[in-house]
């Protein structure tokens, strides 16, 4: 079964980094895609970027561009998501989705990480 | 960079049809795949439809999926709704630098 299998819940304070993952099995790591999905609270989707573990190729939404390191270890299969100095509003659920190609639907979800940032 | 948009809500009694729109903002509807993703309260979203019209394995065809380019819209029709419908709804694109979803759209079932 392609599962994706993300890091717990976390509470940071402002200017805190932090950095989240998301494990992959059940299929090739290697040769598919990971992207990233925010959700604020109450809010819609939106798509921050993307790694091809297979060789690091990375690739962001311009509205993430500079705020995140999107990053990935194929030998244990597991792909991070990171912040150098968190804000209040990164306060979201943060969604890792897996994609056959770059412009494939994301046919896997991970259950999803949710930031806490509050002073 | 474009814009997807939806309906903020839509209710029907079960057994109706509904039908949701996505309205593209610039570029063509038909350029680039369009995807359907549902969301109930507290799960990840999953997909219903994908590459504009094609259903995953598991969902019901009772989902369908169109393109309409002289309104450059996209839209998800769920016919003979169901309680289990009741959900949040999303359509997403993408062009050469961003993949954007749209703002979604809260489907009741009364």
């Amino acid at each position: 079964e392609v599962q994706l299998v993300q890091s717990g819940a976390e509470v940071k304070k402002p200017g805190e980094s932090l950095k989240i993952s998301c494990k992959g099995s059940g299929y090739s790591f290697s040769t598919y895609w990971i992207g990233w999905v925010r959700q604020m609270p109450g809010k819609g989707l939106e798509w921050m970027g993307i790694i091809y573990p297979g060789d690091s190729d990375t690739r962001y939404s311009p509205s993430f561009q500079g705020q995140v390191t999107i990053s990935a270890d194929k030998s244990i299969s597991t792909a991070y998501l990171q912040w150098n100095s968190l804000k209040v509003s990164d306060t979201a659920m943060y969604y890792c989705v897996r994609q056959e190609d770059i412009v494939a639907h994301f046919d896997c979800w991970g259950q999803g990480t949710l930031v806490t940032v509050s002073s | 960079n474009f814009m997807l948009t939806q309906p903020h809500s839509v209710s029907e009694s079960p057994g109706k049809t509904v039908t949701i729109s996505c309205t593209r903002s610039s570029g063509s509807i038909a350029s680039n795949y369009v995807q359907w993703y549902q969301q109930r309260p507290g799960s990840s979203p999953t997909t219903v439809i994908y590459e504009d019209y094609q259903r995953p394995s598991g969902v019901p065809d009772r989902f369908s999926g169109s393109i309409d380019s002289s309104s450059n819209s996209a839209s998800l029709t769920i016919s003979g709704l169901e309680t289990e419908d009741e959900a949040d709804y999303y359509c997403q694109s993408y062009d050469s630098s961003n993949r954007v979803f749209g703002g979604g759209t809260k489907v009741t079932v009364l």
